[in-house]
């Protein structure tokens, strides 16, 4: 069961310039979390934000929350090369017991060109 | 140095096999988790184990098989049911436990990828 799903599937810029890539989910979440991928290597986290938070920021990333339209933004500001990577949503899932599990998206593949 | 290792990096399996990929932490961490990737795909779960003795089935667990004796450790085992297993295989942990009421942050392996041949 796929909550997140990220938009655009992929995305290329130069050097310098923002990227942003957006995250839809269907159901009530208590947080989303960010992460990134490098090919072929395991996932980092990034960010997380809660359900009553708006925005955070942490270096040069910006998630914002819009909890009405079920909707999160990543904005990464003057991109590098080394950004290049794979950039996941993931919500929370209540699942047996009541223990919490993350649902991840299929993921935007970021390419940053020098 | 804490972390979480998981081995093999790389995995090749002959059908009909069984093989069992490891994965290992030491951030004292209560609850650990099992995914599958497929190429230009996102992460499925398949195993989660909130405390130790006890997991659960996650969205794809036909084929698999976990256990938890020991809090620190998560093995996953492919068996020869699962129809097609050659994936990349991601193991996870947080320090959230069954008493969370909202999912923790993940900290990931750097994976496993299983071919079968």
């Amino acid at each position: 069961s796929q909550q997140g799903e990220e938009d655009p599937q992929a995305l290329s810029i130069q050097e310098g310039e923002n990227a942003t890539m957006n995250c839809s989910y269907k159901t009530s979440i208590n947080n989303l979390q960010w992460y990134r991928q490098n090919s072929g290597r395991g996932l980092v986290h990034l960010i997380l934000i809660r359900s009553n938070e708006r925005e955070k920021h942490s270096g040069r990333l910006r998630v914002t929350l819009d909890t009405s339209k079920k909707s999160s933004s990543l904005l990464i500001t003057a991109s590098r090369a080394a950004d290049t990577a794979s950039y996941f949503c993931a919500t929370d899932s209540r699942g047996q017991g009541g223990s919490e599990k993350l649902v991840f998206g299929k993921g935007t593949k970021l390419t940053v060109n020098p | 140095d804490g972390g979480i290792t998981q081995s093999p990096k790389y995995l090749f399996r002959k059908e009909g096999q069984n093989v069992t990929l490891s994965c290992e932490q030491n951030l004292n961490h209560d609850a650990m988790y099992w995914y599958r990737q497929d190429p230009g795909q996102g992460l499925r779960l398949i195993y989660y184990s909130q405390i130790v003795n006890d997991f659960q089935k996650g969205d794809i667990a036909e084929g698999y098989s976990v256990s938890r004796e020991k809090k620190e450790s998560f093995p996953l085992t492919v068996t020869s049911a699962q129809k097609n297993p050659t994936a990349f295989y991601l193991c996870a942990s947080s320090g959230a436990s069954g008493r969370a009421v909202e999912a923790d942050t993940q900290y990931f392996g750097p994976g496993t990828r299983l071919t079968v041949l």
